[in-house]
């Protein structure tokens, strides 16, 4: 089945960097854009950007830009996302989402990865 | 940037009622929206997609509508799976929004 499946909960201190990854199976990891979404406890989906696996093009949200860098290791058939700078308002639960784009244009996320949880505390 | 807006922000309910959770586009999306279900603890799923499209495995009780600005999702009769936070999000454009959320809880 179609899954993606994050790495584990992460700890950093403020001004350090996150790395996330997202492991793709149960389909052609360069056919469909991984996107990566926020949520801070209690909070709402908070949209990053996405990526295409196949040219390794990239979009970001204007709040990220200069801060995060969306990559990938099609051998293994894994996305990562970094974060820099990390600040205390960046704790919060992130999650890779797989885009599925319609011939009409329509586009949707599914599935999703089950979220990692990333700290930042001194 | 696109904004959208749902209401009610919360509400509460009973198994068997009918519910329907209002999203709005501050500007036309045509039919590029989609509804998405999170539990506590867990990943959002996709129940709707371009508006009205019910994705395989979802329950036949949940429905979407609309286009443009104003879209809808219907539950017609809440079971106590159902219990849970419903995002809507527009996918017209970048950044791929998301609606702040409406909690249905158990009246």
């Amino acid at each position: 089945q179609v899954q993606l499946v994050q790495s584990g909960a992460e700890v950093k201190k403020p001004g350090a960097s996150v790395k996330v990854s997202c492991k793709a199976s149960g389909y052609t990891f360069t056919s469909y854009d991984i996107n990566w979404v926020r949520q801070a406890t209690g909070q709402g989906l908070e949209w990053m950007g996405w990526m295409n696996p196949n040219s390794g093009n990239t979009g970001y949200a204007q709040k990220f830009q200069g801060r995060v860098t969306m990559t990938r290791n099609t051998s293994i058939s894994t996305a990562y996302m970094e974060l820099s700078s990390l600040r205390s308002e960046d704790t919060a639960v992130y999650y890779c989402a797989r885009d599925i784009v319609a011939t009409m244009g329509s586009s949707w996320f599914d599935p999703w990865g089950q979220g990692t949880l990333v700290t930042v505390s001194s | 940037d696109i904004q959208m807006t749902q209401s009610p922000s919360s509400l509460s309910a009973s198994v068997g009622d009918r519910v329907t959770i209002t999203c709005r586009a501050s500007q036309s999306i045509s039919s590029y929206l989609n509804w998405y279900q999170q539990k506590p603890g867990k990943a959002p799923k996709l129940l709707i997609y371009a508006a009205s499209s019910l994705q395989s495995g979802v329950p036949s009780r949940f429905s979407g509508s609309g286009s443009g600005t104003d879209f809808t999702l219907t539950i017609s009769s809440l079971q106590p799976e159902d219990f849970a936070t419903y995002y809507c999000q527009q996918s017209y454009s970048t950044p791929r929004v998301f609606g702040p959320g409406t909690k249905v809880d158990i009246k």
